[in-house]
């Protein structure tokens, strides 16, 4: 069965341009999270989706950062005016969303240059 | 404070040997649950093993355990019998209470020698 797919799988932009980064979760999956992997800073939460609400954003570090999921399947996370701190992977995962343990399977990421 | 600490940056062990990786967490939480993640040179994360709070046995997964502690607050993987393939990144995690993020320790980098 197909797992977590993101693309696209590398990206370089310019700073002060916008990027779209796309999560397609594991089918059947209702729950979708997005983390960020940077030297600095490891491993961060960025946003929680279950079905195509976010009800936990806590993690998204400016207001520059947005992400939205439609139909209950894939997501978008946007960052506009890019800066070079936002250098990154870009990690999707998903869940069933049925409560329990909720492992989350992670895609391969997004690797974001901002020059 | 570090919410999930990995003590050891760097790891090497000779393959066929078992090897300890630490993690060490702080919660004032009773429910939650840890995980344990491979990340190879690929950059995937590869999900091994998930031990909850109140689980009374020790998690394992083929060669994969999990060395639960609790009144310690450590969840150290064990891994037995190592292979060359298993030379990666490991990351311990934490969900905790109610909540679905996850937070990730600073990984430990394992390097098994033939």
């Amino acid at each position: 069965g197909a797992g977590v797919s993101q693309s696209p799988s590398n990206k370089v932009t310019e700073k002060g341009k916008d990027v779209e980064l796309r999560c397609d979760p594991i089918s059947g999956h209702t729950a979708l999270y997005w983390y960020r992997q940077s030297l600095g800073q490891g491993l961060e939460f960025l946003i929680y989706f279950q079905g195509n609400s976010a009800p936990d954003k806590s993690g998204l570090p400016s207001d520059r950062f947005s992400a939205e999921r439609t139909g209950g399947s894939v997501s978008t996370l946007t960052i506009q005016r890019t800066q070079q701190e936002d250098s990154a992977v870009y990690l999707c995962a998903s869940s069933l969303g049925a409560g329990g343990v909720e492992t989350q399977y992670f895609g391969p990421g997004t690797r974001l240059l901002v020059l | 404070a570090q919410k999930i600490t990995q003590t050891q940056p760097g790891m090497f062990v000779q393959e066929k040997e078992a090897v300890t990786l630490d993690c060490t967490y702080d919660t004032s939480d009773q429910s939650y649950g840890l995980f344990w993640y491979k990340q190879p040179s690929s950059g995937e994360m590869i999900f091994l093993i998930y031990q909850g709070s109140y689980d009374e046995q020790n998690a394992t997964e083929g060669r994969y355990s999990l060395n639960f502690q609790k009144a310690r607050k450590s969840a150290n993987l064990v891994i037995s019998a190592s292979q060359l393939g298993d030379s990666a990144m490991y990351f311990c995690a934490m969900r905790e209470g109610g909540r679905r993020a996850l937070t990730f320790g600073s990984g430990t980098r394992l390097q098994v020698q033939p």
